[in-house]
């Protein structure tokens, strides 16, 4: 039984460019969070996606988006890149909206 | 008031000896909280779930106390595998239940 699963576990983009990070929940999970950890910090909320839409948003711009497929997986995409950007992109997930509390590995992105 | 706060620590500690690590929250209906495991540069796991009034597991127990506000991870016999950064996490109540998260407490265990 896999467990929560991301791609790619590392990559460096351009500032302005755009990145598209994706998820695939632990079997049985059918909602999905998105984190983002800055190093030295706890994770901060990005969104949530349960039955393919956005149910609640933390504070991010709108250049983070997402989306949810038929089969749970989900992608979280960030536009216009900026520096700050950089940091670890954490999938959770679980059975219902309040339950994601199962982490993937992560998506380390590094922005240059 | 944070909503997690939680002592950033650093906690140096011998092997062997136990330690605690508090964590306040400032929404009194929470109903459940978790406490994580994170290494460096990995990601958070899951070490405890608390729904009433406490849990243990081994050497890890964690006591809540909901008069006060607080939950309290208590570690045991501590191992040199230990050193991590604790993470204390409070879902807001209600149905969204979206994982609030403290700073963490980071842990060194020393032989």
């Amino acid at each position: 039984d896999a467990g929560v699963t991301q791609s790619p576990t590392h990559l460096i983009k351009t500032r302005g460019q755009q990145v598209t990070l994706r998820c695939s929940p632990k079997s049985g999970h059918d909602t999905v969070s998105w984190y983002q950890q800055a190093l030295g910090q706890g994770p901060q909320f990005i969104f949530q996606y349960y039955e393919e839409e956005e149910r609640q948003r933390g504070n991010f711009p709108d250049r983070f988006s997402g989306h949810q497929f038929p089969n749970y997986s989900s992608e979280l995409n960030v536009n216009a890149l900026l520096l700050g950007d950089s940091a670890l992109y954490l999938c959770a997930t679980g059975l219902g909206p309040g339950n994601t509390i199962y982490f993937g590995e992560g998506s380390w992105l590094t922005v240059v | 008031r944070k909503e997690v706060e939680q002592d950033p620590g650093p906690f140096n500690v011998p092997e062997g000896a136990t330690v605690a690590f508090n964590c306040t929250y400032s929404n009194s209906a929470s109903q459940s909280f978790f406490w994580y495991r994170q290494d460096c540069r990995k990601e958070p796991k899951l070490l405890m779930s608390v729904y009433s009034s406490g849990n243990e597991d081994g050497r890890f127990t964690a006591q809540l106390n909901r008069a006060s506000q607080y939950i309290s991870l208590l570690i045991r016999d501590s191992k040199l595998s230990d050193s991590a950064t604790y993470l204390c996490v409070v879902p807001n109540a209600g149905n969204n239940r979206k994982l609030i998260w403290g700073l963490g407490t980071s842990l060194a265990v020393n032989p």
